[in-house]
């Protein structure tokens, strides 16, 4: 059964468009986090929600924003994306912050900017 | 800074062809040490946490170690099945509590 469920898989947008993607869990945890991901580089950490208390990574550009409306859904919106936001976007869930608190990770999306 | 270092990067191995992934990292303070596999085109499934010198996991053919500066992810008699990129990621003591801190990754492919 899928814990962390992202949607779409692939996602097709034009340079200037602005673009959703979404991230929900069934694990009802209270972190959620969003993950850039570029070929063969580690996944970078965009932001993330301790339930609504929203942390941005300090080099996450203003381009990227997020939403988390309720415990289950979290969104990353890209406003105006480039040709360089192309990359693997991941969704992430963590019980609580702190220690001993592993990372669940859903599919992904692969984002690619025309 | 905190840092994360994979090694090798690419690793070929023939099926049942033992070795070792490397994962340096330095940071001032670990709270916790993670090991995931990535297959292409798919999120990280979790496999291990570590979180003192010393102490080892173990799953099927893969086994986890931790030493102050260093973790070691010993893969024993692979199988094709086991082609993947493994990532290592730590969590820092004086970070945000939630952050973690991946390396590159290493490219595991298992010949028959």
């Amino acid at each position: 059964d899928a814990m962390v469920i992202q949607n779409p898989r692939y996602q097709v947008t034009q340079f200037g468009k602005p673009v959703t993607l979404s991230c929900s869990q069934t694990l009802n945890h209270n972190v959620m986090y969003w993950y850039q991901q570029k070929s063969s580089q580690a996944p970078k950490l965009l932001f993330h929600y301790y339930d609504k208390d929203f942390n941005n990574e300090a080099d996450t550009p203003d381009n990227f924003q997020s939403r988390r409306p309720n415990t289950s859904f979290c969104f990353l919106d890209i406003r105006s994306p480039g040709l360089g936001d192309a990359a693997m976007y991941l969704c992430a869930t963590s019980r609580d912050a702190g220690s001993k608190n592993i990372q669940y990770f859903g599919a992904g999306t692969r984002l690619s900017v025309l | 800074e905190d840092q994360v270092t994979q090694s090798p990067e690419a690793l070929r191995l023939q099926e049942g062809e033992s070795s070792s992934l490397n994962c340096s990292y330095t940071v001032s303070g670990l709270r916790g040490l993670f090991w995931y596999r990535q297959d292409p085109g798919k999120g990280p499934e979790f496999l291990f946490t570590l979180y003192s010198a010393g102490e080892e996991k173990e799953k099927e053919r893969l086994k986890a170690t931790l030493t102050k500066k260093e973790s070691f992810l010993h893969i024993t008699a692979p199988k094709p099945e086991d082609s993947a990129t493994y990532l290592c990621a730590v969590q820092a003591v004086y970070s945000s509590a939630s952050k973690i801190i991946f390396g590159s990754g290493t490219r595991l492919s298992i010949r028959p």
